[in-house]
């Protein structure tokens, strides 16, 4: 069995501050890692996911995570945020394909000016 | 490419009625999922198919429960006797085949169906 515990469930931040948003999974197996973002009013996207190789995994928009398997973890971070990250963001685990995901409660981030 | 679309976006409904939710997923995609997601908690697994074939089945999924995707297209969630504990965000999600033993990279959400059950 496979859970994820997302630590924080709601995240403040100032637009150009730092933002970490924490995952952590427990899993028996071999596990994938993805990090989803669901902007209001829409469907759930993809943001970015740890399958193999380095462990540092970066999106287009500037997010970054690094699987860390001792600490069994895969933080979210960008070192300088906007208005327009504002949004709930899904950290998920799978052992067998993304489709059969674990995700984890959400955190939802608000950036304020 | 149009994107997963779900209907309806909001079904109210009484206890004890039947409700059915439609999802038509990317049109090459050949995997399609369904998931609940509740107020305050992420997205559970609920049940998914390859082409018409309905792969697994998550607990979650109850007898009053039944999916299909009679020609590999678009898929259809019925719940049966609906009870309040059902009142939840219903997602549908498509990806498209990979060779055996790839994982899959990418998974396509929908915007979800919204069901009240009073």
């Amino acid at each position: 069995a496979q859970s994820v515990t997302q630590l924080d469930s709601q995240v403040p931040v100032f637009e150009e501050a730092p933002v970490e948003l924490r995952c952590n999974y427990s899993s028996s197996v071999s596990v994938y890692l993805f990090w989803y973002v669901q902007y209001p009013n829409q469907g759930l996207q993809l943001l970015l996911k740890y399958l193999s190789g380095s462990t540092l995994v970066e999106s287009i928009n500037g997010f970054e995570a690094e699987f860390n398997k001792s600490q069994t973890s895969f933080h979210l971070r960008k070192p300088s945020v906007h208005i327009s990250d504002t949004a709930e963001y899904f950290c998920a685990v799978s052992n067998t394909n993304a489709g059969k995901s674990t995700f984890g409660d959400g955190t939802t981030l608000t950036v304020k000016p | 490419d149009t994107g997963v679309s779900q209907d309806p976006r909001h079904k109210i409904t009484k206890r004890g009625q039947n409700v059915t939710f439609r999802c038509d997923p990317i049109s090459e995609h050949n995997r399609l999922y369904w998931y609940r997601q509740t107020l305050g908690q992420g997205p559970e697994f609920l049940t998914y198919f390859q082409n018409e074939a309905q792969l697994e089945k998550s607990r979650l999924l109850s007898d009053r429960f039944s999916a299909e995707r009679p020609k590999g297209s678009f898929s259809t969630l019925e719940i049966q006797r609906t009870e309040q504990g059902d009142s939840a965000m219903y997602l549908c999600a498509s990806a498209p085949s990979t060779a055996g033993g790839e994982i899959e990279e990418k998974l396509f959400f929908g915007s979800g169906t919204q069901l009240s059950v009073l």
